[in-house]
């Protein structure tokens, strides 16, 4: 079965930088991208970015560009994605998502459980 | 940046209860629209994709509609289970997708 394992818990200290890993299994990964998508405590979903597995394409939003990078290591079938600089409104639970894509629709099928990433001084 | 707006941003309901959310595009997105279902402390869960197609394993209670700028997420008959957050989102931009702020549903 489908499943992406993702890293614990993490407390940084504002500008210092986070990376937070996601273990695929249960599938080809290079066959799917994977996105990642946050929530800050009581928010609603922010999409972060999305990575090919297959070739390693990234596409960020455009709010993180220059703070984000987002990786994958096809020998493990993990996916990363470091954040730099930490403020404090970057505290949220992080989740990585399958995405999954045809010619006519997108969709993330599959998630991991959540990284809570606290940043505090 | 394509703009994606829910309505209600929260809702009381009964189980049993038809009940439908809205959501908007600041323009036009065909079909390309998710739906996904949250419930508090767990991930996300796809619902609905590509505006109207129903996720495998997802009750046919839940059916989705619409294409442009306005669509709509319908539970049949609503069951405990469901009360959740429902969030839409477009992927209209390639690759550059959107998450509506969310619909809570509650207990009446």
């Amino acid at each position: 079965q489908v499943q992406l394992v993702q890293s614990g818990a993490e407390v940084k200290k504002p500008g210092a930088s986070v990376k937070v890993s996601c273990k695929a299994s249960g599938y080809t990964f290079t066959s799917y991208g994977i996105s990642w998508v946050r929530q800050a405590p009581g928010q609603g979903l922010e999409w972060m970015g999305w990575i090919s597995a297959y070739n390693g394409n990234t596409n960020y939003a455009q709010k993180l560009q220059g703070r984000v990078t987002m990786t994958t290591d096809t020998s493990t079938s993990t996916a990363y994605m470091e954040l730099r600089s930490l403020r404090s409104d970057d505290t949220a639970v992080y989740y990585c998502a399958r995405t999954e894509y045809s010619s006519s629709w997108y969709r993330f099928d599959y998630w991991g459980q959540g990284t809570l990433v606290t940043v505090s001084s | 940046d394509i703009q994606m707006t829910q309505s209600p941003s929260s809702l009381s309901a009964s189980v049993g209860d038809r009940v439908t959310i809205t959501c908007r595009a600041s323009q036009s997105i065909s079909s390309y629209l998710n739906w996904y279902q949250q419930k508090p402390g767990k991930a996300p869960k796809l619902l609905i994709y590509a505006a109207s197609s129903l996720q495998s394993g997802v009750p046919s209670r839940f059916s989705g509609s619409g294409s442009g700028t306005d669509f709509t997420l319908t539970i049949s008959s609503l069951q405990p289970e469901d009360f959740a957050t429902y969030y839409c989102q477009q992927s209209y931009s390639t690759l550059l997708f959107t998450f509506g702020p969310g619909t809570k549903v509650d207990i009446k």
